[in-house]
């Protein structure tokens, strides 16, 4: 069964200090995201990653950074976290086959105080 | 830029009644379309897809196309408690680099 995992589930964080999400999927897809998911904004696209260190930004890039060393492996690092970056964070990768679908992770609630 | 809008934010429909949810996007060159549904507390998981105008049924769900009109649908049959839910539309025009465009979403809430 294809499966994209997420850790932590949940995290609480002061502001200021430095986040690390953590992605990981089992299906050796190359294309990778990450989204941020507010309530009334939807799905807002932070950075793709379309294999290992080739990453692009998405629609809302800034305050954020990402690191793909290994295909199966993307990570999101917030460097001094800032309160407005308070949401759910939702990991995806994007099988092979040209139809376009993608496979969500459980997401991360994020918190910074 | 790939414009994706739904409609209606909310809908509330009595259990075993029909929910209709209505999609429309911007670039004609729009290829592959996708409805996602995401229960709380869970991420978005993939419902249907449809590529072809026309109609395409799966079980209770029926999904719409119409590429001239810029338009796709969702039809959930005999809705059940379970189908409560947010459901968002997911447009692709094919271009590798961008993968799909996301709606905002339609918030699905079935009673008793």
């Amino acid at each position: 069964d294809m499966k994209v995992t997420q850790m932590p589930r949940y995290l609480i964080k002061r502001m200021g200090e430095n986040v690390l999400l953590e992605c990981g999927q089992d299906m050796s897809h190359e294309t990778m995201y990450w989204y941020r998911q507010d309530p009334g904004l939807g799905l807002q696209l932070i950075y793709i990653s379309y294999d290992v260190d080739s990453n692009s930004e998405g629609d809302i890039p800034k305050g954020y950074r990402v690191s793909r060393k290994k295909r199966e492996h993307f990570s999101l690092i917030l460097d001094s976290a800032k309160t407005n970056q308070t949401s759910v964070y939702f990991c995806a990768s994007r099988g092979q086959e040209s139809s376009y679908e993608q496979y969500f992770g459980p997401g991360t609630r994020l918190t910074v105080l | 830029q790939q414009k994706v809008q739904q409609s209606p934010e909310s809908l509330i429909v009595p259990e075993g009644g029909m929910a209709s949810l209505n999609c429309t996007f911007s670039d004609r060159n729009s290829q592959y379309f996708w409805w996602y549904r995401q229960h709380s507390g869970e991420g978005p998981k993939a419902l249907m897809s449809i590529f072809s105008n026309g109609d395409k049924k799966e079980g209770r769900f029926t999904a719409h196309l119409n590429k001239a009109s810029l338009y796709v649908s969702l039809h959930i049959k005999d809705s059940q408690p379970s189908d409560s839910a947010l459901y968002f539309c997911a447009v692709s025009i094919g271009n590798y680099a961008q993968g799909l465009t996301f709606g905002l979403g339609t918030r699905v809430s079935v009673f008793p």
